[in-house]
């Protein structure tokens, strides 16, 4: 199986700064044959399902604040929010859809400082 | 706008098979275009993918439960369908269906959730 590890688990940043998170692969989710990094971002509040925000590790889904963004490639990926809101606080997770199993990180906790 | 809708029993005893039932509102789930999957979240833990089933009733499932797993669909109902046998406490968790986009005829990332439900597992 593909393991996703998230770090850090847990941080706190002060409002209007940026929050980063970061998710490494065991193996690399970038498929050859069209050049794309198949690692999905989920945003989860408190007492919610999951909400997607991010797929092709960089494509924003509709809707989705512009403030969120994806980067990276292969084994490591960043998820970040420029500008920390008070409506962020909330639990991300990656996930890679490279190859079942489908796998997702630990998750990372964002709070306010 | 599409909806999500688990519903099932709360408390399963150990041993016994847990089964649940997603309900699709809004939209069709004999469509082409997307997988329909369960996911769950053990109290206070992170997201395990359980399996995934397509209209024509090809499935995918996390090999770790293949052998206790069965999901169905129901494209007359817009439903689909979990069953996991011989259940433990370890299967105590809120259980979410999904809508998941795919290609190359596997599921891949998820894109609407249902709120979830709570299933515990005791005597």
């Amino acid at each position: 199986d593909f393991v996703m590890t998230q770090s850090p688990d847990s941080l706190a940043v002060s409002l209007g700064e940026r929050a980063t998170i970061n998710c490494k692969s065991s193996q690399s989710v970038l498929y050859s044959s069209d050049n794309k990094n198949y690692l999905a971002w989920y945003q989860q509040k408190p007492g919610q399902p999951p909400k997607l925000l991010i797929y092709w590790a960089s494509t924003r889904e509709s809707g989705v604040p512009d403030r969120f963004s994806g980067s990276g490639s292969g084994t490591d990926f960043t998820l970040t929010i420029s500008s920390l809101q008070a409506e962020d606080v909330a639990v991300y997770y990656c996930q890679q859809y490279y190859t079942t199993p489908l796998t997702f990180g630990g998750g990372t906790k964002v709070e306010i400082k | 706008q599409l909806q999500l809708q688990e519903s099932g029993p709360g408390l399963v005893k150990p041993s016994e098979t847990l089964s649940l039932t997603c309900t699709v509102s809004g939209g069709s789930i004999n469509t082409y275009t997307y997988y329909w999957g369960w996911i769950r979240q053990p109290p206070g833990r992170g997201l395990e993918w359980i399996g995934s089933i397509y209209y024509s009733g090809s499935t995918s499932y996390n090999p770790s439960l293949k052998s206790r797993l069965t999901i169905s669909v129901d494209t007359s109902k817009n439903q689909f369908s979990l069953k996991l046998s011989s259940v433990t406490a370890a299967d105590t968790a809120v259980y979410y269906c999904a809508r998941e986009w795919y290609d190359y005829s596997v599921p891949r990332y998820f894109d609407s959730w249902g709120q979830g439900t709570l299933v515990a597992v005791s005597s």
